[in-house]
């Protein structure tokens, strides 16, 4: 089975600075897809970023960056120009690219507190 | 409305109460989704449907019983659940496998019981 570790349960990072907010997965899997969604206090959960395993060019969406190492299963998530509505929970999640399996099922880290400090 | 809408968005039952959790999304996926959401855990996947067949069932306890009449609607029948039951319930759709697999959430029940 998958698993996802955030080992990250709370981060502060300065508005206007950089942060990089850490996720690590186990798969025996070659094609699979990740994932990082934001959930503001109160707010609905949504996507920030996703990534396809078999392309080798880090996803970018914005301020919001990934990098991600295959080989070492980490897939962190960078957000540059910190403001203050980037503050809420990070969950990452993983997801089988295994279609015929017929499984929809997303697995997700327990998640990163981000804090933006005025 | 647009999205995943789901009602009501707070509830407080007894343990012997009966309620229903719904879920509605506007979004045209073939794909819903119920999660439990508890403090300083995953999210926990409960049940799955596509076009309205029930895919997969997590070892969730018979006090949940979900129903999908449509592509469209999800429910999440609830009876004589436990304290430890009290979570953030979430429903999510999403289009698969055509949708680049993104689940899009709802805001959540916030369900207590006592």
């Amino acid at each position: 089975a998958q698993t996802v570790t955030q080992s990250q349960p709370e981060m502060s990072v300065q508005e206007a600075e950089t942060v990089t907010l850490s996720c690590t997965y186990d798969t025996s899997e070659s094609d699979y897809y990740l994932f990082w969604y934001k959930q503001p206090p109160s707010r609905q959960m949504i996507l920030v970023i996703r990534q396809e395993a078999y392309k080798q060019q880090n996803a970018t969406e914005n301020r919001f960056s990934v990098n991600f190492q295959k080989a070492a299963k980490s897939f962190s998530l960078k957000i540059s120009d910190s403001q203050l509505g980037d503050a809420a929970m990070y969950f990452c999640a993983y997801r089988s690219g295994d279609t015929l399996a017929g499984s929809y099922q997303l697995t997700f880290g327990k998640g990163t507190k981000l804090s933006v400090i005025p | 409305e647009t999205g995943v809408t789901q009602t009501p968005r707070h509830l407080v039952m007894g343990m012997t109460n009966k309620k229903s959790l719904k879920c509605e999304q506007h979004l045209g996926h073939n794909a819903m989704y119920w999660y439990k959401q508890s403090a300083k855990k995953p999210l926990e996947l409960m049940f799955v449907y596509n076009f309205k067949e029930q895919t997969e069932n997590n070892s969730v306890p018979s006090r949940f019983s979900p129903e999908c009449p449509n592509s469209s609607h999800l429910f999440l029948h609830l009876h004589t659940l436990q304290p430890e039951d009290s979570a953030l319930y979430l429903c999510a759709s999403s289009q698969d496998p055509s949708g680049g697999y993104e689940q899009f959430f709802g805001p959540g029940t916030r369900l207590t019981v006592l």
